[in-house]
């Protein structure tokens, strides 16, 4: 069975420009999750979806973050427009209904420039 | 998001040794609690979780929970060279959200 994956694998942007984060859960998981790691510090939750629908988005820094899951199956993760300080690892994870124990895909690592 | 706080590394121990790992969380009412290897670049992978207190075994690892002391920690038994990685303490807050420590890098000498 295929894990979670994640695409791109790296992104390097400009400030200001847009960016957009693709998660592919595992089949069949309803939840899905989504973390960042920026530089030196440790992963922090951003916002958990049950299919379709946010369940939790209080992780999210701010409204340049876009999260959608159309479809509960695939999610992404747009920002709009990039700064700095949103540069790190965008992890993405998902577990079944019912189930805390979360799988984490390969991460998305985001430079802006 | 709640403070989990785990030992600071590098860990370095010889092959065939113990490696101790401690984590320490700042919610009491966290029930759930759950130990992530993960290898440079790669995806963090589970390899432990625990919900009651006292231990649970799983191979060569370890976990032991304390919710009294709010204390969580990972013992690796017969340290081999590909248990090096960063090892990640996370502690369930509620609704299915994860807060993480930093991590402690263990490096296994052969």
């Amino acid at each position: 069975e295929a894990g979670v994956t994640q695409f791109p694998s790296h992104s390097v942007i400009e400030k200001g420009q847009t960016v957009t984060l693709r998660c592919d859960p595992i089949s069949g998981h309803d939840n899905l999750y989504w973390y960042r790691r920026v530089m030196g510090k440790e992963i922090k939750f951003l916002l958990h979806f049950v299919k379709e629908s946010k369940q939790d988005e209080s992780g999210m820094p701010n409204n340049r973050f876009l999260a959608e899951r159309t479809g509960g199956t695939y999610s992404t993760l747009k920002v709009q427009p990039a700064e700095l300080e949103d540069s790190g690892v965008y992890f993405c994870a998902s577990s079944l209904a019912g189930q805390e124990t979360q799988y984490f895909g390969p991460g998305t690592r985001l430079l802006v420039l | 998001q709640k403070e989990v706080e785990q030992n600071s590394g590098p860990l370095s121990v010889p092959e065939g040794a113990i490696a101790s790992l401690n984590c320490t969380y700042s919610d009491r009412g966290s029930q759930s609690f759950f130990w992530y290897r993960q290898y440079s670049g790669k995806s963090p992978e589970l390899i432990m979780f625990i919900y009651s207190n006292g231990d649970k075994e799983d191979g060569r690892f370890t976990a032991q929970l304390n919710k009294a002391s709010q204390y969580v920690s990972l013992l690796i038994r017969d340290s081999q060279p590909s248990d090096s990685a960063t090892y990640l303490c996370a502690v369930n807050e509620g609704d299915y959200k994860l807060s993480f420590g930093a991590g402690t890098t263990v490096t296994v000498r052969a």
